[in-house]
């Protein structure tokens, strides 16, 4: 089974500071995603990629930037943390080709306080 | 932007009952449709997909797709306590696949012995 890993697993973060949410594969897969996870909003696309060195906004990118510099890695940056981006955050990998499963990491949760 | 819609939000079933869950999207020229299973503090992960109209079944789960009504469902047929969990549909954006999923809010199933 495709294996996802993220980095940290819990975050408290002040507000106006600086968040790296990383997350790394080792499936080879080309597509990663980065989405959050709230209560009454459901899962949000935030930020995906296509492969290393590419980086495309979603749904709500707005307060987040993302970097994809390697085929394993994929990172959210949070450059000016906000109480508002309160929330758990999941990063998906899934293989190219037709329409595929993706296979979510197990969460980070952020609080900004 | 594609607007996916889930119904009931919460369902409660004894063990060995069927559970039906529903789903609803706005966009007919979608392509791929996918529910996704999320246990408690978990992460989501994929059931079953299909991309065309009519039935799939996979052990206890059954899928069903009508595009022409912009609906699909999914049967659990004998309900176990460990179907007790969040069930996420979600769509793909019509004519390109690789930019992420829109998913549903999701259907909280609690199955009681």
């Amino acid at each position: 089974e495709a294996a996802v890993t993220q980095s940290p697993r819990n975050k408290v973060a002040v507000t106006g500071g600086k968040v790296t949410l990383s997350c790394n594969q080792t499936n080879n897969h080309n597509n990663m995603y980065w989405y959050r996870q709230d209560t009454g909003h459901g899962l949000r696309l935030i930020h995906y990629s296509y492969g290393a060195g590419s980086t495309e906004k979603g749904d709500i990118p707005d307060g987040y930037k993302a970097s994809r510099p390697s085929q394993e890695n994929f990172s959210l940056i949070l450059e000016l943390a906000t109480p508002s981006q309160t929330s758990v955050y999941f990063c998906a990998s899934e293989n190219w080709g037709n329409y595929a499963e993706q296979f979510f990491g197990p969460g980070t949760r952020l609080t900004v306080l | 932007q594609q607007k996916v819609q889930q119904s009931p939000e919460s369902l409660i079933v004894p063990e060995g009952a069927m559970t039906s869950l529903n789903c609803t999207f706005s966009d007919s020229a979608s392509q791929y449709f996918a529910w996704y299973r999320q246990h408690s503090g978990k992460a989501p992960k994929a059931l079953m997909s299909i991309f065309s109209n009519g039935e799939k079944e996979e052990g206890r789960f059954t899928i069903h797709l009508n595009k022409a009504s912009l609906h699909f469902s999914l049967h659990i047929r004998d309900s176990q306590p460990s179907d007790s969990a969040l069930y996420l549909c979600a769509v793909s954006l019509p004519n390109n696949y690789a930019q992420g999923l829109t998913f549903g809010l999701g259907t909280r199933v609690s199955v009681f012995p």
